[in-house]
């Protein structure tokens, strides 16, 4: 079993849509979680991040972290056409094994016009 | 801000070859990372420096590959001799002092084995 599970989609979505990534995760080390946007032939670019459960909000991104659950999420408003890149979920604990990021696999998100 | 900064973007070898990639991480930023990102999966992390020493390389396949980090600035991955297997994205990233979490990735290296 992976430590992180994260669906690898595609997923895609008409413009305007409201899109729900989603990633779960074994490892209950783990305490920072992170969003990374990686449009094709790119870096990984972190767009949000989180400490323990919660939510955080950003524009139109909102990310929820459920640690009873293992489960993580980030919601996009008003999807555009811009944001059609692969999300993948990180996350990292403070000390031993867990303190190395660990991503998942990526969901690739196509926003259509 | 200059970003990370990595070369080459693309290389293609045949196997058993030998192979390296330059980085340069933002300025300031004390930890340096190596990931191999394999096509369809996330990044791997592959070694860690901070400064010029090595915190982490755990998964590094060090009969294959080796990476140093002259000066604590640039660094540079090698792999000698190249599999198949090896074909890959290869992406460097550096964070600030005292935090972790915040890692910045350069465009990554394609590399492409024959």
């Amino acid at each position: 079993q992976k430590e992180v599970e994260q669906d690898p989609g595609p997923l895609s979505v008409p413009e305007g849509a409201i899109v729900s990534l989603n990633c779960t995760y074994s490892n209950s080390a783990f305490q920072y979680f992170m969003w990374y946007r990686q449009y094709s032939r790119k870096g990984p670019e972190l767009l949000m991040y989180t400490y323990s459960s919660g939510n955080k909000e950003d524009g139109r991104f909102t990310a929820q972290v459920d640690k009873s659950s293992k489960y993580i999420s980030l919601f996009i408003r008003d999807s555009q056409p811009s944001d059609s890149a692969t999300y993948l979920c990180a996350m990292m604990g403070s000390a031993g094994t867990a303190s190395k990021l660990t991503f998942g696999t990526g969901t690739r998100l196509q926003v259509t016009l | 801000e200059a970003g990370v900064a990595q070369s080459p973007r693309y290389k293609i070898i045949e196997k058993r070859q030998s192979v390296a990639f330059w980085c340069n991480p933002i300025s300031g930023h004390a930890t340096l990372y190596w990931y191999q990102q394999i096509l369809g999966q996330g990044p791997k992390l592959l070694i860690q420096f901070q400064n010029n020493g090595v915190v982490d390389d755990s998964q590094l396949p060090k009969d294959r590959f080796s990476a140093e980090r002259l000066k604590g600035v640039d660094s540079t991955l090698k792999i000698q001799p190249a599999k198949l297997e090896d074909s890959a994205v290869y992406l460097c990233a550096s964070s600030p002092p005292l935090d972790r979490t915040k890692q910045y990735f350069g465009p990554g290296t394609r590399l492409t084995v024959t």
